[in-house]
């Protein structure tokens, strides 16, 4: 089978950083993408991970690691505006199946 | 705006009725997916569409009725659904299916069957 886990919420406060794990067990792995969802609005994509390592955009970060079956979402300096849902995906070797997570609802306090 | 639209945002239906949901991507993309998402739970792939070909669909009922006319337009045929099909419909585009990775969603249909 196939799955993937992320914590279901995670609570910090604004200018803090958040780091979001996700781990996977699939069949094939291709890569791991992260996506953003604010209530009320469609998923938007943050980053990708096809290799091991670590690929920065902004304040956002993402990690892989292949033989951990596992990877991260580092938010930095974070905003009120960063509170929403955040979930993680695996694409299969297939190449167009995408499976994502349950994703994980960040709180960001004053 | 992420280049994705969905109409209509709202439906609500009977069990009976036959319905259909709409998305238009203007992206030049050449892969399209329909996406169920339910509270509290992961998105689920529905459907996938390469070049207006099906390449996938992931073992959903026939009550749900695809159809991709062209790489730019994707409906949804819905006829005699069931209450638990009331959630969020996700339509998406990307460049083709080798880049599914970075996938540009449209803001959804909220369906509500009663």
């Amino acid at each position: 089978g196939q799955s993937l886990e992320q914590p279901s919420e995670v609570t910090a406060v604004e200018g803090a950083i958040v780091q979001i794990n996700c781990t996977y067990q699939t069949s094939g792995f291709y890569g791991l993408s992260w996506y953003q969802q604010h209530d009320g609005g469609a998923p938007t994509f943050l980053s990708y991970n096809g290799l091991d390592g670590l690929e920065e955009t902004g304040r956002f970060s993402s990690f892989l690691s292949r033989s951990d079956s596992y990877g991260y979402l580092l938010l930095q300096e974070l905003q009120m505006k960063d509170s929403a849902s955040y979930f993680c995906a695996v694409l299969n070797t297939g190449g167009f199946k995408t499976i994502f997570g349950a994703g994980t609802r960040l709180f960001v306090k004053a | 705006e992420t280049g994705v639209t969905q109409t209509p945002r709202h439906l609500v239906m009977g069990m009976t009725n036959k319905k259909s949901l709409k998305c238009e991507q203007h992206l030049g993309h050449n892969a399209m997916y329909w996406y169920k998402q339910s509270a509290k739970k992961p998105l689920e792939l529905m459907f996938v569409y390469s070049l207006e070909e099906r390449v996938e669909n992931n073992s959903v009922p026939s009550r749900f009725s695809p159809e991709c006319p062209n790489s730019s337009h994707l409906f949804l045929h819905l006829h005699t659904l069931q209450p638990e099909d009331s959630a969020l419909y996700l339509c998406a585009s990307s460049q083709d299916t080798g880049s599914s990775y970075e996938q540009y969603f449209g803001p959804g249909t909220r369906l509500t069957v009663t």
